[in-house]
């Protein structure tokens, strides 16, 4: 089993909706859960930062971390066909150094206007 | 502000030959990182540096060789390129327990 599994999609969505994306791992001693948004021919770029169990929420973006379940996501509220682009998810165990990050493979997200 | 920048941005290579790919980031971060980005394997760390003149290797580090003499510059080496080393390859940077920052990214080819 890998660590860290995610749809790789694609996801194809109308403008204005709800969008739900996810990973799960076997990893308990994950701790510091990520999701990264990555533009066709871009780097990564960090979008959501959580720290243990429970919802962080900024603008329309929520992460929600259930470590009992050993499953994250990524909620979209309103989407955009600006949001289009490919989601990964990272996580670690502790700190120290981000050479531990463990991605998941991308899910990738199409808004449609 | 430039943020992490690599250089060249694309590239195609014959077997065999080698080349050196130059990431240089402007943030003054301790940390560096070589990810290799293939298509179904996702983001694989190739090797990284946590401060001027240290190198260690990441996941999948056979076939390249890094080095860090300046604590802005991380060089990543193929010495005999192979077929299998075709990919997108990222150069990140940060400071310790914080956030990746990416390159845009080199598209290598090997023949």
């Amino acid at each position: 089993q890998k660590e860290v599994e995610q749809d790789p999609g694609p996801l194809s969505v109308p403008e204005g909706a709800i969008v739900s994306l996810n990973c799960t791992y076997s990893n308990s001693a994950f701790q510091y859960f990520m999701w990264y948004r990555q533009y066709s021919r871009k780097g990564p770029e960090l979008l959501m930062y959580t720290y243990s169990s429970g919802n962080k929420e900024d603008g329309r973006f929520t992460a929600q971390v259930d470590k009992s379940s050993k499953y994250i996501s990524l909620f979209i509220r309103d989407s955009q066909p600006s949001d289009s682009a490919t989601y990964l998810c990272a996580m670690e165990a502790a700190q120290g150094g981000s050479e531990k990050l463990v991605f998941g493979k991308g899910t990738k997200l199409t808004v449609n206007p | 502000n430039a943020g992490v920048t690599q250089t060249p941005k694309f590239r195609v290579l014959k077997t065999g030959q080698s080349m050196t790919l130059l990431c240089a980031q402007d943030m003054n971060h301790e940390y560096m990182y070589w990810y290799r980005q293939d298509p179904g394997m996702g983001l694989r760390l190739i090797h990284y540096s946590v401060g001027e003149g240290t190198t260690a290797k990441g996941e999948v580090p056979d076939g390249y060789n890094v080095s860090r003499l300046k604590k802005q510059n991380f060089l990543l080496g193929l010495e005999s390129a192979a077929p299998s080393q075709t990919s997108v390859y990222f150069c990140a940077s940060s400071y310790v327990d914080e956030k990746l920052f990416f390159g845009s990214g080199t598209q290598l080819s090997v023949l």
